[in-house]
């Protein structure tokens, strides 16, 4: 049982590139949540999904875009990427519900950095 | 603004005793969840108290909620040096009447234990 996976582990991308992290969750999760991890600031929430087929926008989802088309994979965007957005980003999931009754799983994270 | 904010940033102990954590947070809450990360991986989460719950325990861990001081502590008895990791609190606004409630991470309190 594999849990959480998120390729790639680490990636250096020269600004105004774009990429897309992949997330793939083989819990049957219903909700899939992207969150970046900065020194001194924590974790924030990009954006999440509580289903196939939608998103929503988090704490801070300018830069960003994602698309949930299977229910296992949730991907995470960049389409120009700024020095701003080098960070450790973490995909996790839950159960239906989310927060209110489940804790989350996540995966080991990407390392990025923007040059 | 940080919803959960964790004290002390630091602990350094030695194996065999008791670490204790603390996190405060600023409005009301459905539940309070407790995670650990070791270096360089993702978050594990370890422990969610609901607002209507004081105490609970898991182990070695023993958290407890006081809602009244808005505060939570975790307390790790008997550390062993495979503790050493951060630790962080995170806060589950009340939601409503919506089924997703907002995960929100404190900063994270650096747990070092000494063999």
């Amino acid at each position: 049982n594999a849990g959480v996976t998120q390729t790639p582990k680490f990636r250096v991308l020269k600004t105004g590139q774009s990429m897309t992290l992949l997330c793939a969750q083989d819990m049957n999760h219903e909700y899939m949540y992207w969150y970046r991890q900065d020194p001194g600031m924590g974790l924030r929430l990009i954006h999440y999904s509580v289903g196939e087929g939608t998103t929503a926008k988090g704490e801070v989802p300018d830069g960003y875009n994602v698309s949930r088309l299977k229910k296992q994979n949730f991907l995470l965007g960049l389409e120009s990427a700024a020095p701003s957005q080098t960070s450790v980003y973490f995909c996790a999931s839950s159960y239906s519900g989310g927060s209110l009754y489940y804790g989350y799983t996540f995966g080991s994270g990407t390392r990025l950095t923007v040059v | 603004s940080q919803q959960g904010e964790e004290d002390p940033q630091a602990l350094s102990i030695q194996e065999g005793e008791n670490a204790t954590m603390n996190c405060s947070y600023k409005t009301s809450i459905n539940n309070l969840q407790w995670y650990r990360q070791n270096s360089g991986r993702g978050l594990v989460h370890l422990i969610l108290i609901r607002s209507n719950e004081r105490e609970k325990h898991s182990g070695r861990l023993r958290v407890t909620l006081d809602t009244s001081k808005k505060s939570s502590s975790l307390l790790i008895t008997a550390s062993r040096a495979a503790d050493t990791a951060s630790y962080f609190c995170a806060t589950v606004l009340n939601a409503g009447g919506t089924s997703y409630g907002k995960l929100t991470f404190g900063q994270g309190t650096i747990l070092t234990v000494h063999p």
